[in-house]
């Protein structure tokens, strides 16, 4: 079955180190983002991936980076410059580059200890 | 500028009773509009959606919202609650490419 995973579902780190999220879809879609979740404040996009090898930030991608080598998968490294790295963390994807129809993953809750 | 309104923070309703979620937005253009459902430590499922069209549309697990252009308002609905609907419930709207959420709403059901 086609579907996007994220991994792991749940995820620790001592302060000061970097962690990365992994994001796998096989659903073919060009576009993938990810979005971090706190309480009250809805979801905030960090960064986004048209195209392999090519992305943008959104709103909020400072201590964030990201990379796009294959179609299929979209890490997100949460660096130590992150000053509230600890949240929900969503991974979506698209298949036309809209959201009209945006899938998403089951989520990474990060905690920093 | 674009933003996303869920005036309710967090909503109880007793099962089997009617249930109503608000959502408010400013965008530029007619934007396509959500509705996404969260449980516990899940990522989103989505409800509905509307692009255009009939105003009313329906949704999954007997959900129905409605646009009215007028109002910028896109509420959910559901005749009758059932207790596995207890989530949180996200408003959406975007363009083609930027998609804005709202604070979502939680939603306790009363046995």
């Amino acid at each position: 079955d086609g579907g996007i995973t994220q991994s792991p579902k749940y995820l620790f780190r001592k302060e000061g180190q970097n962690v990365t999220l992994s994001c796998e879809q096989n659903l073919n879609h060009d576009a993938m983002y990810w979005y971090r979740q706190d309480p009250g404040q809805g979801l905030r996009l960090i960064y986004y991936s048209q195209i392999v090898n090519d992305f943008q930030k959104g709103d909020i991608a400072e201590g964030y980076s990201v990379s796009r080598e294959k179609k299929e998968s979209f890490p997100l490294t949460v660096t130590s410059a992150q000053k509230n790295p600890t949240a929900f963390y969503l991974c979506a994807s698209t298949l036309d580059g809209t959201l009209k129809g945006a899938f998403f993953g089951q989520g990474t809750r990060l905690t920093v200890v | 500028a674009q933003s996303v309104t869920q005036p309710d923070i967090h909503i109880t309703v007793s099962e089997g009773a009617s249930l109503e979620l608000r959502c408010n937005y400013s965008y530029g253009a007619t934007p396509y509009l959500f509705w996404y459902v969260q449980s516990p430590g899940q990522g989103l499922q989505l409800l509905l959606k509307y692009f255009s069209g009939d105003t009313l549309v329906q949704g999954i697990k007997g959900f129905e919202a409605e646009f009215k252009r007028s109002q910028s308002s896109f509420n959910l609905r559901k005749p009758s609650v059932h207790w596995s609907d207890a989530a949180e419930y996200f408003c959406a709207v975007g363009a083609d490419d930027d998609m804005r959420f709202g604070a979502g709403t939680r939603l306790t059901v009363k046995p």
